[in-house]
């Protein structure tokens, strides 16, 4: 099936710095790719919707000076983490859809991110 | 508005014995279902899916979930658990599948024990 992959898998950082995080389709393309985040023995919650060539669509009360999310390419998506603090410590994962007839989404490894 | 519920927080199976995990959804129109599983350190990987047609639906691993409209649920099931099938499964709902036609909604998810 199609691969999904993110960088960094870990990331810890200094409450106040900004925290990229790289999604990448390995082997297809997505013109659109949905960012998620799930807290400790929780459901995965969609944050924004990336649209390549155009501003992401994000989710109520998602900050979106906060996570900034640009779809650079057909096959590349960042999520950056402003500015972060200890409460936006949390598991990122992104996913991409495939077009055509399975249409299916797949998931990226996710990210962990810890503020200090 | 759409949601998807999973009664069932942390289940614990012998190696060998049958499986059945729940999920009921919420949708006002015709839904698309899915069951993600995700083990520790990996992405999310689809099992199987639910678009039309036959209700009863064959995935990888030896899953199956059946559509049960009237019941709004979508079990997964499996006859004869492995110690490998340990993980985190979360039905998910869709609006549409993939692409622009939307994002998932996930339920809390079930964490999946096996004893030797």
């Amino acid at each position: 099936g199609a691969v999904v992959s993110q960088h960094p898998s870990r990331v810890i950082c200094k409450s106040g710095t900004s925290v990229k995080i790289e999604c990448r389709s390995l082997d297809f393309q997505a013109t659109t790719m949905f960012w998620y985040r799930q807290f400790p023995k929780q459901s995965l919650m969609l944050m924004a919707t990336s649209n390549e060539g155009s501003k992401a669509t994000y989710e109520q009360g998602v900050e979106k000076d906060k996570f900034l999310i640009n779809h650079a390419s057909l096959t590349l998506s960042t999520l950056t983490v402003t500015s972060a603090h200890p409460e936006d410590s949390s598991f990122y994962i992104c996913s991409a859809p495939t077009s055509g007839r399975s249409d299916t989404q797949y998931f990226g490894p996710g990210t962990r991110l810890t503020v200090l | 508005a759409q949601s998807v519920t999973q009664p069932d927080i942390h289940i614990t199976v012998s190696e060998g014995a049958s499986l059945e995990l729940r999920c009921n959804y919420s949708y006002g129109a015709t839904p698309y279902l899915f069951w993600y599983v995700q083990s520790p350190g990996q992405g999310l990987q689809l099992l199987l899916k639910y678009f039309s047609g036959d209700t009863l639906v064959q995935g990888i691993k030896g899953f199956e979930a059946e559509f049960k409209r009237s019941q709004s649920s979508f079990n997964l099931r499996k006859p004869s658990v492995h110690w490998s099938d340990a993980a985190e499964y979360f039905c998910a709902v869709g609006a549409g599948y993939g692409g622009s036609q939307g994002n998932l909604i996930f339920g809390k998810g079930t964490k999946l024990s096996v004893k030797p």
